[in-house]
């Protein structure tokens, strides 16, 4: 079964802080997503991850896949409030023919 | 065209009633998925179909019943819910299931709001 594991889940952090948020997946996975969702809001698309190593950035956002470790990394650099949001991960696993999220975590960022 | 619109936005049923939640894309997307969300937690995935046909059922309570009518449609019809059934669905979609030679981004729609009384 796949299971998927997000850490941590409560995030508080100040303005200009780098922190990162860990994935862990317990099977083979084809796709790796990260997504964010505001409060009462659906969820908005930020990366699609396929291969081992694959990085990808935007903005302040960077995901890293390693699919040896099975774990994708959502790395924050110089915080602002802005990014304050839910995060979640996704597995896409063809192997398994499941897809599931992380728990997600809960970013505040604090001036 | 990145859309995926879900209708109604929200929606009040009681535990008697049959009601229906429509989802539509246009983008060409051939995997169409239903997932639920509670207050606080993550989606949960329901259904998907790819093709048309229905690719994975998680195990959902036969009140809640899928509908793909084509390729662009997507239906979950909903008869006798309990009110723990009250939640976000989302409709999401991509453009296949395919092992990924690119990258396979799912769009989600606006969700429609369920309240089971």
């Amino acid at each position: 079964e796949l299971k998927v594991e997000q850490n941590p889940l409560f995030l508080s952090m100040q303005e200009g802080k780098n922190y990162t948020i860990y994935c862990n997946y317990s099977t083979t996975s084809d796709r790796l997503y990260w997504y964010r969702q505001d409060p009462g809001k659906s969820l908005e698309s930020l990366f699609v991850l396929l291969s081992n190593g694959a990085v990808k950035q935007e903005g302040r956002l960077m995901a890293s896949l390693d699919t040896k470790a099975r774990l994708s990394t959502l790395h924050i650099t110089a915080a602002v409030h802005d990014l304050s949001a839910t995060y979640f991960c996704a597995v896409d696993s063809w192997e398994n023919n499941d897809m599931r999220f992380g728990a997600g975590t809960r970013l505040t960022v604090k001036p | 065209d990145t859309e995926v619109t879900q209708t109604p936005k929200h929606l009040v049923m009681g535990m008697t009633n049959k009601k229906s939640l429509k989802c539509e894309q246009h983008m060409g997307h051939r995997a169409m998925y239903w997932y639920k969300q509670k207050a606080k937690k993550p989606p949960e995935l329901m259904f998907v179909y790819s093709y048309e046909k229905l690719s994975i059922n998680e195990s959902v309570p036969s009140r809640f019943s899928p509908e793909c009518p084509n390729s662009s449609l997507l239906n979950l019809h909903l008869h006798a819910l309990q009110p723990e059934d009250s939640a976000l669905y989302l409709c999401a979609s991509s453009q296949d299931r395919a092992r990924p030679v690119s990258g396979n981004t799912i769009y989600f729609g606006e969700g429609s709001w369920l309240t089971v009384v």
